[in-house]
This record gives structure tokens, sequence and C-alpha cells, in this order.
């Protein structure tokens, strides 16, 4: 079945990176995109960012230009976020999605808490 | 930035009732317009696609309509697992901030 299988928890310190990847299967992978989405903790949802995985164009939102990279790795099936210079509110669940039309598979979620 | 706007913030409600969410695009985003259901502990679920289109497998009691920059997301008569928080998201971009469905 389709699906999306992300990488363990995390703890990092202030200033640290994090690394969170997406492993997908039961579908063709570089025919949709990923899309990165991250909750903090009892906040709602925040959209990060976009890659065509057919061609690697990337659309970061605006708060995160210039501290994410969105890649893939199409020979894995993976696709990877990397998030710089961390701070204490970068805590939360980050979750991939299968794009297209909408986000229509999710990943489980990895969550990342930064703390000194 | 544009910007999306959900209301009401929480909605009180009993089973078997008929709900409405909207939401508002601060500028036109076409029909470009998806709806989430979110739970605790579980990633967000795709409900409508594309301002109306029901995701498959998503029951048929849920509906969503609208386009340029009003739209809405009815649940004909509520069911006990749709006491959950409901997200608008524009096409690639932002979310709304969520509407917590919530028991009468």
């Amino acid at each position: 079945q389709v699906q999306l299988v992300q990488s363990g928890a995390e703890v990092k310190k202030p200033g640290a990176s994090v690394k969170v990847s997406c492993k997908a299967s039961g579908y063709t992978f570089s025919t949709y995109g990923i899309t990165w989405v991250r909750q903090a903790p009892g906040q709602g949802l925040e959209w990060m960012g976009w890659i065509n995985v057919h061609n690697g164009y990337t659309d970061y939102a605006q708060n995160f230009q210039g501290r994410v990279t969105m890649t893939t790795d199409i020979s894995t099936s993976t696709a990877y976020m990397d998030l710089r210079s961390l701070r204490s509110d970068d805590t939360a669940v980050y979750y991939c999605a299968r794009t297209s039309y909408a986000m229509d598979v999710w990943g489980q979620g990895t969550t990342v808490t930064v703390s000194s | 930035d544009l910007q999306m706007t959900q209301s009401p913030s929480t909605l009180s409600a009993s089973v078997g009732d008929r709900v409405t969410i909207t939401c508002r695009a601060s500028q036109s985003i076409s029909s470009w317009l998806a709806w989430y259901q979110w739970k605790p502990g579980k990633a967000p679920k795709l409900l409508i696609y594309k301002a109306s289109s029901l995701e498959s497998g998503v029951p048929s009691r849920f509906s969503g309509s609208g386009s340029g920059t009003e739209f809405t997301l009815t649940i004909s008569s509520l069911q006990p697992d749709d006491f959950a928080t409901y997200y608008c998201q524009q096409y690639k971009g932002t979310f709304g901030q969520g509407t917590k469905v919530e028991i009468k």
C-alpha cells in the first residue's frame, strides 16, 4: 500500500541542525511532490514548503527561507528536510505528505525537540 | 502574503447536528483549497480537495463548497468520530488556524 515512513524522534540543542527523512513506498515516487508541514505543541498546522520530486524545484514558506533545505533521492524514494539554526520554538512534530491536488498521504510524523 | 482565516475557532455541537465551518482567503485562490481533519497523536487526513471534491474513502456527510475567497466545509450529520480539529489550506501554502469541533 501507499505509505510514507519517517525517521525517528530527534533531540537537538539550540543552534544545531536536524535532517528528517521520509521514505515512500507503494507508488512511483517521482510522479508526486512532497510537502513538509509541522505542528508545534498546542499550535496549528504550519506549511513549511514543497519539493517537486521530478525536477527538484522547491518552494519554501517565507518563515523558513534560508534555514530549510528540502531534497530527494529518487534511487531510494526518500525525501529529506534539513532545518538549520534550531531554536526552542522549532520544537514540533514534522510531517511529510505526498502532494498532487492536495496532501493525500501523510507520514507518521517525527518529533523534534530543541532544548539546551 | 496570502492569509487564510477560519471561523469559528471552536464549535460545540451534538451528534446528529449539521455543522458548517467557514474559511476566507485574503485574495482569490480560485478553487485551490483543501480541508483536513486532525486528531491528537495522528497525522492529518485529507477530506476535500479543489474546494468541493470528496477524497476517496471519506464519508459523504462531508462536503465542501465555495470559490474565490470564501469556502465552507459542511458535515451534514455529526458523528462521534467527527469530533476533531479541521483545517483549510490553500494549495501548496498557508493553513487556516483551525476549527475545533467539540462535544456540546
